[in-house]
Protein backbone atom coordinates (compact mmCIF):
# COMPACT_ATOMS: atom_id res chain seq x y z
CA UNK A 1 0.00 0.00 0.00
CA UNK A 2 1.13 3.49 -0.65
CA UNK A 3 1.94 5.92 1.82
CA UNK A 4 2.94 9.62 1.70
CA UNK A 5 3.76 11.42 5.09
CA UNK A 6 3.92 15.42 4.44
CA UNK A 7 6.16 17.25 7.22
CA UNK A 8 7.49 20.51 7.65
CA UNK A 9 3.97 23.27 7.61
CA UNK A 10 4.43 25.77 9.77
CA UNK A 11 3.44 29.60 10.97
CA UNK A 12 5.45 31.49 9.17
CA UNK A 13 6.18 35.34 8.47
CA UNK A 14 5.81 36.66 4.72
CA UNK A 15 9.40 36.54 2.76
CA UNK A 16 10.42 33.57 5.37
CA UNK A 17 12.07 30.22 4.08
CA UNK A 18 10.41 26.89 4.26
CA UNK A 19 10.90 22.61 3.36
CA UNK A 20 8.36 20.42 3.37
CA UNK A 21 9.26 17.16 2.96
CA UNK A 22 7.26 13.62 2.18
CA UNK A 23 8.17 10.63 2.81
CA UNK A 24 7.01 7.78 0.63
CA UNK A 25 6.81 4.40 0.82
CA UNK A 26 4.60 1.34 -1.15
CA UNK A 27 5.94 2.24 -4.15
CA UNK A 28 8.37 2.52 -7.14
CA UNK A 29 9.77 5.98 -5.56
CA UNK A 30 12.44 6.38 -8.77
CA UNK A 31 9.74 5.45 -11.32
CA UNK A 32 7.26 7.48 -10.48
CA UNK A 33 6.08 10.79 -11.28
CA UNK A 34 5.29 13.13 -7.82
CA UNK A 35 3.85 16.41 -7.07
CA UNK A 36 2.45 19.04 -4.45
CA UNK A 37 -0.42 20.17 -4.77
CA UNK A 38 -1.79 23.00 -2.69
CA UNK A 39 -5.30 24.03 -1.38
CA UNK A 40 -6.26 27.17 0.85
CA UNK A 41 -8.29 27.30 3.11
CA UNK A 42 -11.97 26.74 2.42
CA UNK A 43 -10.61 26.82 -1.14
CA UNK A 44 -9.85 24.73 -4.59
CA UNK A 45 -6.89 22.97 -5.71
CA UNK A 46 -4.03 24.05 -7.12
CA UNK A 47 -1.08 21.65 -8.69
CA UNK A 48 2.20 23.47 -7.63
CA UNK A 49 4.61 21.57 -8.74
CA UNK A 50 6.28 17.99 -10.39
CA UNK A 51 9.47 16.07 -10.53
CA UNK A 52 10.22 13.19 -13.30
CA UNK A 53 11.14 9.71 -11.54
CA UNK A 54 14.66 10.42 -12.38
CA UNK A 55 14.58 13.77 -10.70
CA UNK A 56 15.97 15.09 -13.94
CA UNK A 57 12.90 17.10 -15.04
CA UNK A 58 10.93 19.84 -12.89
CA UNK A 59 8.10 21.95 -13.37
CA UNK A 60 6.36 24.72 -11.71
CA UNK A 61 3.31 26.77 -11.92
CA UNK A 62 3.69 30.73 -12.20
CA UNK A 63 2.60 31.54 -9.27
CA UNK A 64 6.06 29.45 -7.49
CA UNK A 65 8.36 29.82 -10.14
CA UNK A 66 11.24 30.84 -9.40
CA UNK A 67 10.59 30.77 -5.47
CA UNK A 68 9.70 27.25 -4.91
CA UNK A 69 11.96 24.29 -6.02
CA UNK A 70 10.85 20.71 -5.73
CA UNK A 71 13.44 17.68 -5.66
CA UNK A 72 13.38 14.01 -4.39
CA UNK A 73 16.27 11.88 -2.63
CA UNK A 74 16.28 8.73 -4.29
CA UNK A 75 18.00 6.79 -1.32
CA UNK A 76 15.41 7.92 1.21
CA UNK A 77 12.30 7.97 -0.93
CA UNK A 78 11.85 11.33 -0.01
CA UNK A 79 10.47 13.85 -1.93
CA UNK A 80 11.05 18.23 -1.37
CA UNK A 81 9.76 21.55 -1.60
CA UNK A 82 11.89 24.30 -0.60
CA UNK A 83 9.93 27.47 -0.51
CA UNK A 84 11.62 30.39 -0.34
CA UNK A 85 10.00 34.11 -0.41
CA UNK A 86 6.87 33.13 1.09
CA UNK A 87 3.94 35.25 0.62
CA UNK A 88 0.36 35.55 2.45
CA UNK A 89 -1.16 33.78 -0.67
CA UNK A 90 0.95 30.79 -0.07
CA UNK A 91 -1.06 30.14 2.69
CA UNK A 92 -2.26 26.21 2.11
CA UNK A 93 -2.37 22.78 3.19
CA UNK A 94 0.42 21.61 1.20
CA UNK A 95 -0.38 18.01 -0.50
CA UNK A 96 2.49 15.25 -1.77
CA UNK A 97 0.96 13.23 -4.73
CA UNK A 98 2.11 10.45 -6.51
CA UNK A 99 0.92 9.91 -10.47
CA UNK A 100 -1.17 7.42 -11.94
CA UNK A 101 1.30 5.68 -14.30
CA UNK A 102 -1.50 4.51 -16.61
CA UNK A 103 -2.34 7.58 -17.38
CA UNK A 104 0.74 9.62 -17.07
CA UNK A 105 1.96 10.03 -21.11
CA UNK A 106 3.94 13.32 -20.65
CA UNK A 107 5.98 15.10 -18.33
CA UNK A 108 3.74 15.86 -15.43
CA UNK A 109 0.40 15.26 -17.16
CA UNK A 110 -1.33 13.13 -14.89
CA UNK A 111 -3.70 12.50 -12.69
CA UNK A 112 -2.90 11.68 -8.72
CA UNK A 113 -3.87 7.99 -7.65
CA UNK A 114 -2.09 8.88 -4.17
CA UNK A 115 -2.27 11.81 -1.87
CA UNK A 116 -0.88 11.90 1.40
CA UNK A 117 -2.79 13.80 4.22
CA UNK A 118 -1.04 17.45 3.59
CA UNK A 119 0.89 20.02 6.07
CA UNK A 120 -0.57 23.48 6.82
CA UNK A 121 2.00 26.17 5.51
CA UNK A 122 0.47 29.46 7.50
CA UNK A 123 2.45 33.00 5.88
CA UNK A 124 1.18 36.05 7.83
CA UNK A 125 2.37 39.44 6.98
CA UNK B 1 -4.12 28.13 -18.85
CA UNK B 2 -6.81 25.65 -19.90
CA UNK B 3 -9.72 26.80 -17.37
CA UNK B 4 -12.22 24.35 -15.90
CA UNK B 5 -15.91 25.75 -14.92
CA UNK B 6 -17.83 23.54 -12.63
CA UNK B 7 -21.38 23.38 -12.04
CA UNK B 8 -22.98 23.72 -9.81
CA UNK B 9 -21.14 25.54 -6.75
CA UNK B 10 -23.26 23.32 -4.83
CA UNK B 11 -26.66 20.77 -4.82
CA UNK B 12 -28.80 19.52 -2.24
CA UNK B 13 -29.79 15.56 -3.16
CA UNK B 14 -31.40 13.03 -1.58
CA UNK B 15 -30.54 9.70 -0.58
CA UNK B 16 -30.80 7.59 -2.88
CA UNK B 17 -31.69 10.16 -6.01
CA UNK B 18 -29.21 11.43 -8.68
CA UNK B 19 -26.70 13.82 -8.64
CA UNK B 20 -25.19 15.42 -11.80
CA UNK B 21 -22.36 17.24 -11.86
CA UNK B 22 -21.09 19.87 -14.70
CA UNK B 23 -17.37 20.41 -15.90
CA UNK B 24 -16.37 22.41 -18.80
CA UNK B 25 -13.05 23.35 -20.11
CA UNK B 26 -11.77 26.45 -22.08
CA UNK B 27 -10.01 24.26 -24.69
CA UNK B 28 -10.60 20.65 -25.67
CA UNK B 29 -9.48 17.86 -23.85
CA UNK B 30 -10.32 15.25 -26.57
CA UNK B 31 -7.04 13.68 -28.15
CA UNK B 32 -7.97 12.20 -31.54
CA UNK B 33 -5.52 10.34 -32.08
CA UNK B 34 -6.19 7.92 -29.63
CA UNK B 35 -10.16 9.02 -29.05
CA UNK B 36 -8.98 9.77 -24.87
CA UNK B 37 -10.27 12.67 -23.22
CA UNK B 38 -7.61 13.88 -20.46
CA UNK B 39 -10.27 14.22 -17.42
CA UNK B 40 -10.25 13.21 -14.46
CA UNK B 41 -12.68 13.43 -11.28
CA UNK B 42 -11.71 13.56 -7.59
CA UNK B 43 -13.84 13.18 -4.55
CA UNK B 44 -12.82 15.37 -1.19
CA UNK B 45 -14.38 14.16 2.31
CA UNK B 46 -13.91 17.17 4.88
CA UNK B 47 -10.49 16.86 6.69
CA UNK B 48 -9.22 14.68 4.19
CA UNK B 49 -7.06 14.77 0.86
CA UNK B 50 -8.75 13.94 -2.80
CA UNK B 51 -9.02 10.49 -3.77
CA UNK B 52 -9.24 9.98 -7.50
CA UNK B 53 -12.55 8.26 -8.88
CA UNK B 54 -12.34 8.76 -12.79
CA UNK B 55 -9.67 9.29 -15.53
CA UNK B 56 -10.13 8.99 -18.93
CA UNK B 57 -13.37 11.09 -18.25
CA UNK B 58 -14.95 7.74 -17.89
CA UNK B 59 -12.87 4.91 -16.37
CA UNK B 60 -13.49 4.63 -12.81
CA UNK B 61 -10.20 3.59 -10.47
CA UNK B 62 -10.08 0.54 -8.67
CA UNK B 63 -12.46 -0.11 -6.18
CA UNK B 64 -14.64 2.96 -6.77
CA UNK B 65 -18.42 2.02 -6.66
CA UNK B 66 -20.22 1.88 -9.91
CA UNK B 67 -22.82 4.32 -9.13
CA UNK B 68 -20.12 7.17 -9.97
CA UNK B 69 -19.85 7.15 -13.70
CA UNK B 70 -18.52 9.96 -15.59
CA UNK B 71 -19.32 10.86 -19.35
CA UNK B 72 -18.59 13.48 -21.98
CA UNK B 73 -16.06 14.71 -24.58
CA UNK B 74 -14.47 17.85 -25.69
CA UNK B 75 -15.02 20.47 -23.40
CA UNK B 76 -18.19 19.00 -21.82
CA UNK B 77 -18.01 16.76 -19.12
CA UNK B 78 -20.61 15.28 -16.31
CA UNK B 79 -19.72 12.91 -13.11
CA UNK B 80 -23.10 11.63 -11.70
CA UNK B 81 -23.66 9.22 -8.69
CA UNK B 82 -26.78 7.81 -9.74
CA UNK B 83 -28.48 7.03 -5.91
CA UNK B 84 -26.66 9.13 -3.50
CA UNK B 85 -25.31 7.57 -0.49
CA UNK B 86 -24.60 9.27 3.49
CA UNK B 87 -20.81 8.49 2.41
CA UNK B 88 -21.12 10.58 -0.84
CA UNK B 89 -21.29 13.72 0.80
CA UNK B 90 -18.30 15.54 -0.09
CA UNK B 91 -16.54 18.36 -2.97
CA UNK B 92 -15.83 16.76 -6.10
CA UNK B 93 -13.01 18.23 -8.45
CA UNK B 94 -12.26 17.84 -12.22
CA UNK B 95 -8.95 17.88 -13.44
CA UNK B 96 -7.64 18.42 -17.02
CA UNK B 97 -4.52 16.99 -17.77
CA UNK B 98 -3.83 17.31 -21.47
CA UNK B 99 -1.78 20.61 -21.26
CA UNK B 100 0.80 22.21 -18.07
CA UNK B 101 -0.32 23.32 -16.04
CA UNK B 102 -2.39 21.15 -14.77
CA UNK B 103 -5.31 22.57 -13.23
CA UNK B 104 -8.71 21.80 -11.79
CA UNK B 105 -12.09 23.11 -11.75
CA UNK B 106 -13.27 25.10 -8.88
CA UNK B 107 -15.06 22.06 -6.54
CA UNK B 108 -18.95 21.34 -6.60
CA UNK B 109 -20.55 20.57 -3.05
CA UNK B 110 -22.32 17.88 -2.81
CA UNK B 111 -24.75 17.16 0.38
CA UNK B 112 -28.19 15.67 1.19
Amino acid sequence: EVQLVESGGDSVQAGDSLRLTCAASGLAFSRNVMAWVRQAPGRGLEWVACISGTGDTTYYADSVKGRFTISREMSTNTLYLQMNSLRDEDSAVYYCAKEDPRVTYSACNTVFDAWGKGTLVAVSS
Amino acid sequence: DIVLTQSPDSLTVSLGERATINCKSSQSLLYRSNNKNYLGWYQQKPGQPPKLLIYWASTRDSGVPDRFSGSGSGTDFTLTISSLQAEDVAVYYCQQYWRSPLTFGGGTRVDI
